[in-house]
């Protein structure tokens, strides 16, 4: 069974910083892998989806990256917002009909 | 931007009642899904939906638990005889395919059950 893990659980880092968030699991046989974005409370707002043969999307200041044989991922957020604090969850879909969810990392961005 | 959208945002129900969770997914979408995450966990697999029919459910989605697609556009899930422990945040999400293609998530039906 896939096991997907977010490290670190919680960051609190000052406006204006570049950060990495690290996700990693343990079967390297996906399809594909998405970053989320959850607010308190809130749904799950996709970010970006790295197909299983890609090693890297953009968008805006957000990157992800892929590295399948390792089964690793980050989310760097460059010149991190106030407006960045949220959860962000990592999910792995490696069975044609269901995605696996990590815990997440707590982002606070300090003003 | 398409998007999936989910009713009720919040529902409060008894101990033992049935609830019904309406989803509307996106309209050329053709696979469906629902998650739930109880507070403090991670969002875990409850049910996938193709053709009218369900294609993988996960050890929790037990007899207690129903989909249905009724009329084309919505998508729903039916818990029967609710449990204090079914309490949660019930999301839906669909997407044009299963593999690689990219789900999309609603904003959540929040369940207390008391």
């Amino acid at each position: 069974k896939q096991e997907v893990t977010q490290i670190p659980a919680a960051l609190s880092v000052p406006e204006g910083e570049n950060l990495v968030l690290n996700c990693s699991f343990t079967d390297s046989a996906i399809y594909n892998l998405q970053w989320f974005r959850q607010d308190p409370g809130k749904g799950l707002t996709s970010l970006l989806l790295i197909q299983s043969s890609q090693r890297e999307q953009t968008s805006g200041r957000l990157n992800a990256s892929l590295d399948k044989s390792s089964g690793r991922s980050t989310l760097y957020i460059a010149a991190s917002q106030p407006g960045d604090s949220a959860t962000y969850l990592c999910a792995v879909r490696s069975n044609f009909n269901k995605f696996y969810f990590g815990s997440g990392t707590k982002l606070n961005v300090k003003p | 931007e398409p998007e999936v959208t989910q009713t009720p945002s919040h529902q409060v129900t008894q101990m033992g009642q049935e609830v019904i969770l309406r989803c509307v997914p996106i309209s050329n979408h053709l696979y469906f899904y629902w998650y739930r995450q109880i507070l403090g966990q991670k969002v875990e697999f409850l049910v996938s939906f193709y053709n009218n029919e369900i294609s993988e459910k996960s050890e929790i989605f037990d007899d207690q638990f129903s989909v249905e697609r009724p009329d084309g556009s919505n998508f729903t899930l039916k818990i029967r005889s609710t449990k204090l422990e079914d309490s949660a945040m019930y999301f839906c999400a669909s997407s044009e395919s299963g593999g690689g293609t990219e789900a999309f998530f609603g904003q959540g039906t929040r369940l207390t059950v008391v």
